[in-house]
């Protein structure tokens, strides 16, 4: 079962910002890795799949990179509903969650 | 379009059995190559795959909770349901069931829909 590692914990940014998640895997998971949001008294939400590829419905802000071991969540242009926590995962694995708040 | 919803007793005492249902509406269970997780998660925690079944009644399950798991499938109902033995405290969490997309064909798959999830206390 792969390990993943996400960085940083908690992120503090204001609205407009840009935000860079990371998401590391134990080992190399191709591009098999996906990206959720959660807002409190919610499920989650799929954002990305397949490490780039945007989910039905979802704002072009959000964008994800990478392969192997090492991949990026990046928006672009943080809106207030952005605020939330973010989860990476890969088949049944999830990350433990980066917590995007406003500064 | 599809939605899925859970269902079952919010509160089980310890050492008996936690029973769910998870009841896909607005398409058929067995439509596409989905398959179907459950997913929980404890209060301020994050989120534990707990196991999932395909439209065949095949099952995966968590090392972790496999002794005391059972997933099954009704496609006649259109649903799948989780039962877990032997609960304790810990077994206290957010319940949501999911459907999984193998968007790569092979050994890769997403969490595409999910439900709202329906909180389960164990207490006596």
């Amino acid at each position: 079962e792969t390990v993943l590692t996400q960085s940083p914990a908690t992120l503090s940014l204001s609205p407009g910002e840009r935000a860079t998640l990371s998401c590391r895997a134990g080992q190399s998971v191709g591009t098999y890795l996906a990206w959720y949001q959660q807002k409190p008294g919610q499920a989650p939400r799929l954002l990305i799949y397949d490490a780039s590829d945007r989910a039905t419905g979802i704002p072009a802000r959000f964008s994800g990179s990478g392969s192997g071991t090492h991949f990026t969540l990046t928006i672009s242009s943080l809106e207030p509903e952005d605020f939330a926590i973010y989860y990476c995962q890969q088949q049944n694995t999830f990350g433990q969650g980066t917590k995007l708040e406003i500064k | 379009q599809v939605q899925l919803q859970e269902s079952g007793p919010r509160l089980v005492k310890p050492s008996q059995t936690l029973s769910l249902t998870c009841t896909v509406s607005g398409g058929s269970l067995t439509s596409g190559t989905y398959y179907w997780s459950w997913i929980r998660q404890p209060a301020g925690k994050g989120l534990e795959w707990i196991g999932r079944v395909y439209p065949t009644g095949g099952t995966n399950y968590s090392p972790s909770l496999k002794s005391r798991l059972a997933i099954s499938v009704d496609t006649s109902r259109n649903q799948f349901s989780l039962r877990l033995s032997s609960v304790t405290a810990a077994d206290t969490a957010i319940y949501y069931c999911a459907r999984n997309d193998p968007y790569c064909g092979g050994d890769c798959s997403s969490f595409d829909l999910w439900g709202r999830g329906t909180l389960v206390t164990v207490s006596s």
